[in-house]
């Protein structure tokens, strides 16, 4: 069973930084795209980056939104994801998901609340 | 910066029929933006619906369509149920990057 669980989310100040983390199971993480996604209250998806597979040499991607400030690593061996953000602004404030792509995408964790405020 | 544009809100009757669509501020939508529908209810985590324009997911009812019409990407939902009531997302690829349209709330009244 494909499971994909965040976590790391909470409170940090604007300007501050935070590491979430997407832990992987059920599937062969190593040969799968990983995004991150992020929904604030009651607005609707946005794509925040990618990170491709070792043989695409781990290449990413990031929405304008969050270029420069935000980081996506991921460690194959430990079957993790991670989205490094810096210099946090209140407009960050939002559930972030990961999901995966394999040929597609389909599988999504549950999602981990980031509230940026001071 | 590339904008996805989709109905705000929709409503259809029970068993009827809607097509939902997804335009992009680039020009037409064509198969190589590999268009993405998600499903959302309230509280719950998006689930994957179609990929690549017009093919379901194992878990997705046949009731769920996705085809190009008109230079834009569609969503058609048949026969719809009540479980149908929804906010419905696309997905675009843009040559590295993807952008989610605005969602679409469908009301099955």
């Amino acid at each position: 069973e494909v499971q994909l669980v965040e976590s790391g989310g909470g409170l940090v100040q604007p300007g501050g930084s935070l590491k979430l983390s997407c832990a992987a199971s059920g599937f062969t993480f190593s040969g799968s795209t990983m995004h991150w996604v992020r929904q604030a209250s009651g607005k609707g998806l946005e794509w925040v980056g990618h990170i491709r597979s070792k043989p695409k040499n781990y290449a990413t991607a990031y929405a304008e939104s969050v270029k420069g400030r935000f980081t996506i690593s991921r460690d194959d061996s430990e079957n993790t994801a991670y989205l490094q953000m810096n210099s946090l602004k209140p407009e960050d404030t939002a559930v972030y998901y990961c999901t995966r792509q394999d040929d597609t995408i389909d599988y999504w964790g549950q999602g981990t609340l980031v509230t940026v405020s001071s | 910066q590339t904008v996805v544009t989709q109905e705000p809100s929709l409503t259809v009757s029970p068993g009827g029929t809607v097509t939902l669509t997804c335009a992009s501020s680039t020009g037409a939508v064509t198969s190589g933006y590999y268009p993405n529908w998600f499903q959302q209810k309230p509280g719950q985590v998006p689930r994957a619906l179609i990929y690549s324009t017009s093919n379901r997911h194992s878990w997705t009812p046949a009731r769920f369509s996705g085809s190009l019409l008109g230079g834009k990407a569609a969503l058609t939902l048949s026969a719809v149920q009540p479980e149908d009531e929804a906010d419905y997302y696309c997905l675009l690829y843009y040559g590295g990057a993807w952008v989610f349209g605005g969602g679409t709330k469908v009301t099955v009244l």
